[in-house]
């Protein structure tokens, strides 16, 4: 088995700042995710990773930035947090050949003030 | 345009059964995938599908139709701890790392 940890888990930030999530996986996976979760809408993909320092933007990139330095991490940036932001950051692996199959880590809670 | 679409809330009996329907349209079918989210945790994968028919686990089965692009799981002998959002994730065939998720079904379990 494996586990997957974010960090930190419940990040408060203000207007305009840069935040960034951090996201570790134990399981020798090459592809990692960042989606966004918001209430009442599905899973959104903003950043994927197929291998060490690939990088593929999904639907919701723009704002965020994001670095796969090493196979076991994923980091998200987000550029200038907007006010009253609120919302939960789900990272996730998956083995080679896609995403059939994926494990989600803890989730990191975003609230911006 | 591509979606899933899955209903909101869905409510049945400890003991019972509960069917959550799931419907897609996408470019393309590449498998669908289940996955369980507990309040304030993260999704759990439970099953993953890519041809018709019923698969099933014991507690939780899927059954899919790709012609209908139609997907449900059925959770028998309900129990408390069921209550949670079942989400519905399909993956087209044009990128086999992006899926794309319904909004989840929240599932009631009432004693």
């Amino acid at each position: 088995g494996g586990i997957i940890t974010q960090t930190p888990k419940f990040l408060i930030g203000q207007e305009g700042q840069k935040l960034t999530l951090k996201c570790q996986q134990n399981f020798n996976h090459d592809t990692m995710y960042w989606y966004r979760q918001d209430s009442g809408k599905g899973l959104r993909l903003i950043y994927y990773s197929i291998t060490e320092n690939d990088l593929q933007k999904g639907d919701l990139s723009e704002g965020y930035d994001a670095s796969r330095e090493k196979k076991s991490s994923f980091s998200l940036t987000v550029t200038s947090a907007q006010k009253n932001e609120m919302a939960v950051f789900l990272c996730a692996s998956s083995g080679t050949g896609g995403g059939d199959t994926q494990y989600f880590g803890p989730g990191t809670r975003l609230l911006v003030l | 345009g591509q979606g899933v679409e899955q209903p909101d809330n869905l409510m049945s009996v400890e003991g019972t059964f509960a069917r959550v329907n799931c419907t897609y349209s996408t470019s393309g079918f590449n498998g669908l995938s289940w996955y369980q989210q507990r309040e304030g945790h993260a999704p759990v994968f439970l099953s993953y599908v890519v041809l018709d028919g019923l698969k099933d686990s014991g507690h939780f089965s899927t059954f899919l139709s790709r012609s209908n692009g139609y997907s449900y799981l059925l959770l028998t002998e309900l129990q408390i701890k069921d209550s949670a959002s079942y989400l519905c994730a399909v993956r087209d065939d044009t990128n086999a790392y992006k899926v794309i998720f319904g909004k989840g079904t929240h599932l009631h379990v009432l004693p």
